[in-house]
C-alpha cells in the first residue's frame, strides 16, 4: 500500500525555518517524481515545487523561489521541503504527493502537516 | 504561467441529480488535465487523469472529458457522499496550477 507521511509542521515566527519531510512507502520511492502542494486555511490548493526522481530536476512557485528548497533522500524513500525567511502567507497545510508516469497525475497524497507563521 | 479558471465557483445540487463543472485552460494543455475531490480536513483523491481516464476505485459516475483548453466533469447522479470541492489542475508543465475550486452543496 502506497503511503505518504508528512512531518514537522509547527508555530514558527515571522522571518523563521522550519523543514517538512515527507516518508514514503509502499512503492519504489526512487521512481518517482515528487510535489509539495500547500493550501491556505479556507483557501484553493496551491503547487510549491516539484523535484525529479533523481532530484536533477527541481522547480518552484515564484511565491517561494530563493526562500524555499526541496530534496529528497532516495536510499531513505523521503522527500523534504526546507522552508526559510517564512511569512504570515505562508501559513498552511503542506501536502506531498506523488507524480505519476504518463500524464503525471498527483496520485497520492499525504494527510498533510499544517504551517503556521505567526508571532 | 498556465492559468486554470473553474465554473461555477459554487454549486447547489440534489441527490439523484446530473452535474457538470468545467475547467478552461490558458493555453494548450493537450490531455494534461487532473480533476480532484476533496472533503473537509482531508486530502485531495484524484479521481480522474489525463482528461478522461478513471483513477482506480472512483465510481463511474463521474466522467471526464476535454483536450486543449476545455475540459468537464460530469458526475451523473449525485450522492451524498460526493458533495465536496472539486479542483482541477494541470500537468502539462510547471507550475502545475490548480483551478480555484467548485464546492458541491447539497440543495
Amino acid at each position: 500500500e502506497v503511503q505518504l507521511v508528512e512531518s514537522g509542521g509547527g508555530l514558527v515566527q515571522p522571518g523563521g525555518s522550519l523543514r517538512l519531510s515527507c516518508a514514503a512507502s509502499g512503492f519504489i520511492f526512487s521512481s518517482y517524481e515528487m510535489n509539495w502542494v500547500r493550501q491556505a486555511p479556507g483557501k484553493g490548493l496551491e503547487w510549491v515545487s516539484y523535484i525529479s526522481s533523481s532530484g536533477t530536476a527541481i522547480y518552484y512557485a515564484d511565491s517561494v523561489q530563493g526562500r524555499f528548497t526541496i530534496s529528497r533522500d532516495n536510499a531513505k524513500s523521503s522527500l523534504f521541503l526546507q522552508m526559510n525567511s517564512l511569512r504570515a502567507e505562508d501559513t498552511a497545510t503542506y501536502y506531498c504527493a506523488r507524480e505519476g508516469a504518463g500524464y503525471n497525475p498527483f496520485d497520492y497524497w499525504g494527510q498533510g502537516t499544517l504551517v503556521t507563521v505567526s508571532s | 504561467d498556465i492559468q486554470m479558471t473553474q465554473s461555477p465557483s459554487s454549486l447547489s445540487a440534489s441527490v439523484g441529480d446530473r452535474v457538470t463543472i468545467t475547467c478552461r485552460a490558458s493555453q494548450s494543455i493537450s490531455r494534461y488535465l487532473n480533476w480532484f475531490q476533496q472533503k473537509p480536513g482531508t486530502a485531495p483523491k484524484l479521481l480522474i487523469y489525463a482528461a478522461s481516464s478513471f483513477q482506480s476505485g472512483v465510481p463511474s459516475r463521474f466522467t471526464g472529458s476535454g483536450s486543449g483548453t476545455d475540459f468537464t466533469l460530469t458526475i451523473s447522479s449525485l450522492q451524498p457522499e460526493d458533495f465536496a470541492t472539486y479542483y482541477c489542475q494541470q500537468t502539462y508543465n510547471t507550475p502545475r496550477t490548480f483551478g480555484q475550486g467548485t464546492k458541491l452543496e447539497i440543495k
